[in-house]
């Protein structure tokens, strides 16, 4: 079955490392999209991509990046970790266009 | 860029009651409006959506409402179950999606 999977589930790290969440879908989506949840905010985007080569900034973009070298994956890097980065990280992949987006199961990650 | 605002922040009903969550958002050009319900430790899931062109659309239990023109959509749950129980999210979509803070709904056995 297609799904969409997110590594590691957990992650513990210390302020000013490089961090890298994984994110892979086989469900050959072009859409594609990084979110944090924060009690009392929900969901904010981070950053997304419509398709290979392509990425593009979201609400909440400062710190993070990502690459997208084919459609399968898309990872999310913190280029230098800081506590308010600690967060759980949502991937999400859909159809092109305006479509239900699948989410993957989540990564906690702590920042001390 | 958009705004989705979600009330209330959290809800309590009895089993059987229906139960009610309402967004409002700010952009006019937003022409997708999704509803995600999300269990404990798990990734939020589509439970039903609706675009700009239809103004309800009802799947079983649950309903969402549009109003265009005031800016606002809604989320209505009839005969409540326990299994009910979880966050549930709103979101708005014309560029991108923007996401409501989430209610808590609590069904009371």
């Amino acid at each position: 079955d297609a799904e969409i999977t997110q590594s590691p589930r957990h992650k513990i790290t210390e302020t000013g490392r490089q961090v890298t969440l994984a994110c892979h879908q086989t469900w050959n989506h072009n859409n594609m999209f990084w979110y944090r949840q924060d009690l009392g905010h929900g969901l904010r985007l981070i950053h997304y991509s419509y398709g290979v080569q392509d990425t593009n900034k979201g609400e909440v973009s400062d710190g993070y990046s990502v690459s997208r070298s084919n459609t399968e994956d898309l990872p999310l890097t913190l280029e230098s970790a800081a506590s308010s980065q600690t967060s759980v990280y949502f991937c999400a992949s859909s159809w092109a266009g305006l479509n239900e987006q699948f989410f993957g199961p989540g990564t906690r990650l702590t920042v001390l | 860029g958009e705004n989705v605002e979600q009330h209330p922040s959290t809800l309590s009903v009895q089993e059987g009651d229906s139960a009610v969550i309402k967004c409002t958002y700010s952009d006019s050009a937003s022409n997708y409006f999704p509803w995600y319900k999300q269990e404990l430790g798990k990734g939020p899931q589509l439970i039903i959506d609706i675009r700009s062109n239809v103004g309800e659309k009802k799947d079983q239990r649950i309903a969402v409402t549009l109003n265009k023109t005031a800016k606002h959509f809604s989320l209505h749950i009839t005969e409540t179950q326990p299994e009910d129980s979880a966050v549930y999210f709103c979101a708005a979509s014309g560029n991108d999606m923007r996401f409501g803070a989430g209610t808590r709904l609590t069904v009371k056995p």
